[in-house]
């Protein structure tokens, strides 16, 4: 298992100024993800981020607007861009979910709810 | 495109078993059928996955009809603390989670 801490758990924010969110894991692993989840809506998976090359977005999420950076193996961070109220979601970071043995199951972390204001 | 089908919401009575379907007909010969759930304010915790053959672990029965186009999920005595939001997910391996709408599971006493 994993267990993955988010920082910060919860924050109100002004439009237009950025937030950086902390993923860290307790456990070296290959790729973290990140999601977002928006208000009454499932999860989106924003990108994949990768020790030593750059994150991979998903359609719909680019890199200007949601920045990642993965220092290593235990650790990754996703900005929040130049915010608006349309950003105000959940943001989750998730580790594992990848191949077909039997330790296939994906871990999440608490999220962070942000409000932009 | 959602690759599974699943009822908007649900309730079970407090002791008997809740079965959660899920209809997945597209589903191809090495994708796997995961489940997980959302307990409010929480991050999803992932439930129990299967192939072709059911499986059963410490929280949860997974049945998968012969055809695989489908699967319930049995919860064998629900509880108020498994009231969530319950998510069926077609995969592949190395392909990442997606998440469809899932099933809103309330557990009533």
């Amino acid at each position: 298992s994993a267990v993955i801490s988010q920082k910060p758990s919860r924050d109100i924010c002004q439009r237009g100024t950025s937030l950086t969110i902390q993923c860290q894991v307790d456990s070296q692993v290959t790729m973290m993800f990140w999601y977002r989840q928006q208000p009454g809506q499932s999860l989106t998976l924003i990108a994949t981020a990768n020790q030593g090359s750059e994150a991979t977005y998903e359609s719909g999420f680019v890199i200007d607007k949601f920045p990642i950076s993965r220092p290593n193996l235990t650790f990754s961070t996703l900005t929040v861009s130049n915010m608006s109220p349309e950003d105000s979601s959940i943001y989750l970071c998730s580790v594992g979910g990848g191949g077909t043995g039997k330790n296939t199951e994906a871990f999440f972390g608490q999220g962070t709810r942000l409000t932009v204001v | 495109d959602a690759k599974t089908t699943q009822p908007t919401s649900m309730d079970c009575a407090e002791g008997r078993a809740a079965n959660l379907p899920c209809n997945h007909s597209t589903i191809s010969g090495n994708e796997y059928v995961y489940w997980y759930r959302q307990i409010h304010s929480q991050g999803p915790q992932y439930i129990i996955h299967g192939l072709k053959n059911n499986e059963t672990n410490e929280m949860a029965s997974l049945i998968i009809t012969e055809d695989r186009k489908s699967s319930t999920l049995i919860l064998p005595h629900a509880t108020l603390r498994d009231t969530a939001v319950y998510y069926c997910i077609v995969r592949d391996a190395g392909n990442m989670l997606t998440f469809g709408g899932g099933t809103r599971l309330m557990v009533k006493p």
